[in-house]
């Protein structure tokens, strides 16, 4: 099965930039999504299909995803931002979603 | 505006069974399949299949394929998701998400989420 690897944790000072990688086996060939989830809430949608936002979502996020890795870029980073994020995929060989471990970004 | 309503928090012993519901408004029913997606306690997230409202036909994951079910009735906009033989590792929040398109994958609108606990 196709799997999708997160580091656990990623910490990052406030106003810096926040990277957060998602690899997977040629995960450049694949749509990716990304979300954050907070406390006792639901995820909520931040990039899909590389770089796009839905509406509401800044222009501090976005997304690149190439080779074997995939990133989620988190610019100016505020105490807000402090969350979850998940990195998604459909896999067509076995016709389910994937989802990656999951990334605790802290904000300094 | 589109909203997806899950029914409460449930408490079940070990061996039974329980059925989340998960309620759509604000678009076209069968215009977007239903995920759903649970979350042990201090755990990622884990895809457990999906429904097409349309048709009704489903894709479970693998690890859930011997003890789970997808249902749906189009006359209230309403998914069903119900899973047997519940274990202490069943312990989470269940979540019911919309996708457009059966690879789509994209998870645009949540339910609130079901808590669904297996204590004896």
């Amino acid at each position: 099965s196709y799997v999708l690897t997160q580091p656990p944790s990623v910490s990052v000072a406030p106003g810096k930039t926040a990277r957060i990688t998602c690899g997977g086996d040629n995960i450049g060939n694949k749509n990716v999504r990304w979300y954050q989830q907070k406390p006792g809430q639901a995820p909520v949608l931040v990039v899909y299909d590389e770089s796009d936002r839905p509406s509401g979502i800044p222009e501090r996020f976005s997304g690149s995803n190439s080779g074997n890795t995939a990133t989620l870029t988190i610019g100016s980073v505020g105490a807000g931002d402090e969350a979850d994020y998940y990195c998604q995929v459909w896999d067509s060989n076995s016709d389910h979603v994937v989802f990656g471990g999951g990334t605790k970004l802290t904000v300094l | 505006q589109v909203q997806l309503v899950q029914s409460g928090a449930e408490v079940k012993k070990p061996g039974a069974s329980v059925r989340v519901s998960c309620k759509a408004s604000g678009y076209t029913f069968i215009s977007y399949y239903i995920h759903w997606v649970r979350q042990a306690p201090g755990q990622g997230l884990d895809w457990m299949g999906i429904i097409s409202p349309s048709g009704g036909t489903t894709t479970y994951a693998q690890k859930f394929l011997d003890r789970i079910s997808m249902t749906r009735d189009t006359s209230s906009s309403t998914v069903y998701l119900e899973l047997t033989s519940l274990r202490s590792d069943d312990t989470a929040v269940y979540y019911c998400a919309r996708a457009f398109g059966y690879s789509g994958s994209l998870f645009d609108y949540w339910g609130q989420g079901t808590s669904v606990t297996v204590s004896s």
